[in-house]
């Protein structure tokens, strides 16, 4: 596709069940992002791929966050146990590498309720 | 800690008004400026800036860095009711591993 691809667009669950949010980046990409807005709030920084090695994952709100890719194509950001707090839009970008140079280009996100 | 602020965080204008956009930052290891509008969803890239004092145009915007005082603007001229979002500043850290994003501003333009 010519953008990145959120899926699913909308989540809503209850309180303590998992979830999954997916992100399938631009082709050709290699460095994939995730970011958590809550309302009101600036854009959180979470965890980046480059390629599918992810070496920093201190920017993960909690352990109840995870997050992995495959290859250097989709990406899944799994949240356990979830909580109130977890609401958010979790937004993906992708870029062509890191150091490229070259800006992030963001997906239209997941907007997640928990109820 | 790295920070970004922007301001003003609301800004409701008329047609054709110009508006300028600012945003100031406290950022170890810089690596560039970028600007995103963001409307409904997905934030939309404008620009992004690593030299100071190089204005970057694209159509009625236009937007400038000083890394001497660590802000850069963002300038709208002739602002027309598609205009209205929220426009987002982040700085790039060194490495290009993440983005530190502002809080924002709301442009409103009203007809």
């Amino acid at each position: 596709g010519a953008g990145v691809s959120q899926s699913p667009s909308n989540k809503v669950t209850e309180k303590g069940k998992d979830v999954e949010l997916r992100c399938d980046p631009i082709s050709g990409h290699t460095a994939l992002y995730w970011y958590r807005q809550r309302l009101g709030q600036g854009l959180e920084f979470l965890i980046y791929f480059q390629g599918n090695s992810a070496p920093d994952k201190s920017g993960l709100p909690s352990d109840r966050f995870s997050a992995e890719r495959t290859g250097e194509s989709v990406s899944t950001l799994t949240i356990q146990r979830t909580q109130q707090e977890d609401s958010a839009v979790y937004l993906c970008a992708s870029s062509l590498g890191l150091g490229t140079g070259q800006p992030q280009h963001f997906g239209d996100g997941t907007r997640l309720s928990i109820l | 800690e790295d920070k970004v602020v922007q301001s003003p965080l609301s800004l409701v204008v008329h047609e054709g008004d110009t508006v300028t956009l600012n945003c100031s930052y406290e950022v170890t290891n810089f690596r560039s400026l970028l600007w995103y509008k963001q409307e409904k969803k997905a934030p939309t890239f404008l620009f992004m800036l690593t030299s100071s004092g190089i204005e970057k145009k694209s159509g009625r915007l236009s937007s400038i860095l000083d890394k001497k005082e660590l802000f850069s603007i963002l300038n709208i001229t002739a602002t027309q009711t598609g205009d209205s979002a929220i426009y987002l500043c982040a700085v790039e850290n060194q490495a290009g591993t993440a983005l530190i994003f502002g809080k924002g501003t709301t442009l409103s333009v009203s007809s």
